[in-house]
């Protein structure tokens, strides 16, 4: 069971926006700032946003993030087949002293 | 170009021990954090620890500390996993990750391929 909770799926049609949620607390995500990974089916993940809504270059502008409060969300826009992949949240828990992931949601583009 | 390269498959039976490694090229390996992530069969993903092999400060996530040890060496840049008694339920892809900035702000820029560990009588 992770500190971070997020929906275990969302699905979206082809060209549509979607957003992913991810709930914390006040010792995560309420302080520290959030990270948001894809992982594509059978790879290892890949940083998609940093410092709460930050892209790494390459990431298209069709991925952002924010937070507010103890929360925090994924968007994408323009959803492409080739979005279908797990997204995870990730930040620091400073109760844990240890990072921490969301469980995980998949993105199914109907 | 950053590269972390891990090492391959591994199926060990239940008491053996296991040490995975993960060679890192293209930046300066004392200078950031390495990090492990376990992702068991169909599940998530779950921070294992982390050292910076500039001093080999290393710290562990609660759930796995006393259960697996994390080590560098420096001179040929490469951090290891290993466990001294593995598990069925250390049956999982096993990543090795660089840190950006420091742990407390742990965002992970790099991603090593993954290795398979299948623990099994």
């Amino acid at each position: 069971q992770s500190v971070l909770t997020q929906p275990p799926s969302v699905s979206a049609a082809p060209g549509q926006k979607v957003t992913i949620s991810c709930s914390g607390s006040s010792s995560n995500i309420g302080n520290n700032y959030v990270s948001w990974y894809q992982q594509l089916p059978g790879t290892a993940p890949k940083l998609l946003i940093y410092d709460n809504n930050k892209r790494p270059s390459g990431i298209p502008d069709r991925f952002s993030g924010s937070k507010s409060g103890t929360s925090a969300t994924l968007g994408i826009t323009g959803l492409q087949t080739g979005d279908e992949a797990d997204y995870y949240c990730g930040t620091w828990d400073s109760s844990l002293s240890a990072a921490v992931f969301g469980g995980g949601t998949q993105l199914t583009v109907l | 170009e950053v590269q972390l390269v891990q090492s391959g498959a591994e199926v060990k039976k239940p008491g053996e021990s296991l040490k995975i490694s993960c060679k890192t090229s293209g930046y300066s390996f004392t200078s950031y954090w390495i990090g492990w992530v376990r992702q068991m069969p169909g599940k998530g993903l779950e921070w294992m620890g982390i050292i910076y092999p500039g001093d080999s400060d290393t710290r562990y996530s609660p759930s796995f500390q006393g259960q697996v040890t994390i080590s560098a060496d420096k001179s040929i840049s490469t951090a290891y996993l290993q466990w001294s008694s593995l598990k069925a339920s250390d049956t999982a892809m096993y990543y090795c990750v660089r840190l950006r900035t420091v742990p407390d702000i742990p965002i992970v820029d790099y991603w090593g391929q993954g290795t398979l560990v299948t623990v099994s009588s």
